[in-house]
C-alpha cells in the first residue's frame, strides 16, 4: 500500500530559527501532498495542498511566508517552519491520496511531526 | 463546513458495540473514517461514495446515507485495539480532494 515516509517525527528547536519537515512517498508518486496542523486532542486542519511542480495553495488564515512548502519532485514534499515561535508548537502531518490523484480510495497519512519551540 | 460527529467520546467494555455518527449540513459526495491512536498519524478505515453502502474493516462498519448526508461508523464486538480516536472527514463534490475532518470521538475500550 501507499506509504509516506514523515521526518523527523519529532524536533525541539529554539525560538527564531527555523524547522524543515520531509514527506517522501515510497513507492508511488505522489502528485498532490496536504500539511496538517493538529493541536492536542483537536482535529486536523488544513493548512496547505502542494502540488508537484507548482506553487502551494494555502487555507485563509494561514502564513504563507511562515509556513513554506516546497513540492519539489513526485516523491518528496517539505514544510518549513521559519522563525519558529512558541505558538508554532503543534503537530504536523503530512496526507496524499492512496491511488493516483483521485481521493476515492482515502488518503494515508505521514507519521506526523511533532514540533515543540523553546 | 466542518461535519459535526457525536458522541465526543465513548467508553466500552471489550466485546460491546458502538455507534459514531456524523452528519454534514450541506451535500456530501463522499465520507471517509479514519482512527488515530495517541500521537500517531491517522489510518484509513474505509470510504463510502454512495448513499445507502455499507462497508467493513474487520468488525467495523459504516453506512452513508447520502439523502442525509449522515455517515454512521459501527464498532461491533469491539476490542482493545479499536481504541483511538475516530475522524470522519468529508468530501462535497466528485472533484473536491480536500477533506473537512470532524471534531473526531474518542473511543476507549478497557478489558
Amino acid at each position: 500500500g501507499a506509504v509516506v515516509s514523515q521526518h523527523p517525527s519529532r524536533v525541539i528547536c529554539k525560538s527564531g530559527t527555523s524547522v524543515k519537515i520531509e514527506c517522501r512517498s515510497l513507492d508511488f508518486q505522489a502528485t498532490t501532498m496536504f500539511w496538517y496542523r493538529q493541536f492536542p486532542k483537536k482535529s486536523l486542519m488544513l493548512m496547505a495542498t502542494s502540488n508537484e511542480g507548482s506553487k502551494a495553495t494555502y487555507e485563509q488564515g494561514v502564513e504563507k511566508d511562515k509556513f513554506l512548502i516546497n513540492h519539489a519532485s513526485l516523491t518528496l514534499s517539505t514544510l518549513t517552519v521559519t522563525s519558529a515561535h512558541p505558538e508554532d508548537s503543534s503537530f504536523y502531518i503530512c496526507s496524499t491520496p492512496r491511488e493516483g490523484t483521485t481521493p476515492n480510495y482515502g488518503y494515508t497519512f505521514g507519521s506526523g511531526t511533532r514540533l515543540t519551540v523553546v | 463546513q466542518q461535519p459535526v460527529q457525536s458522541p465526543q467520546a465513548v467508553i466500552l467494555r471489550e466485546g460491546e458495540d458502538a455507534v459514531i455518527n456524523c452528519s454534514s449540513s450541506k451535500a456530501l459526495y463522499s465520507v471517509h473514517w479514519y482512527r488515530q491512536k495517541h500521537g500517531e498519524a491517522p489510518v484509513f478505515l474505509m470510504i463510502l461514495l454512495k448513499g445507502g453502502e455499507q462497508k467493513g474493516h474487520e468488525k467495523i462498519s459504516a453506512s452513508f446515507n447520502e439523502k442525509k448526508q449522515q455517515s454512521s461508523l459501527y464498532l461491533t464486538a469491539s476490542q482493545l485495539s479499536y481504541s483511538g480516536t475516530y475522524f470522519c472527514g468529508t468530501l462535497r463534490a466528485s472533484n473536491d480532494y480536500k477533506l473537512s475532518f470532524g471534531a473526531g470521538t474518542t473511543v476507549t475500550v478497557r478489558a
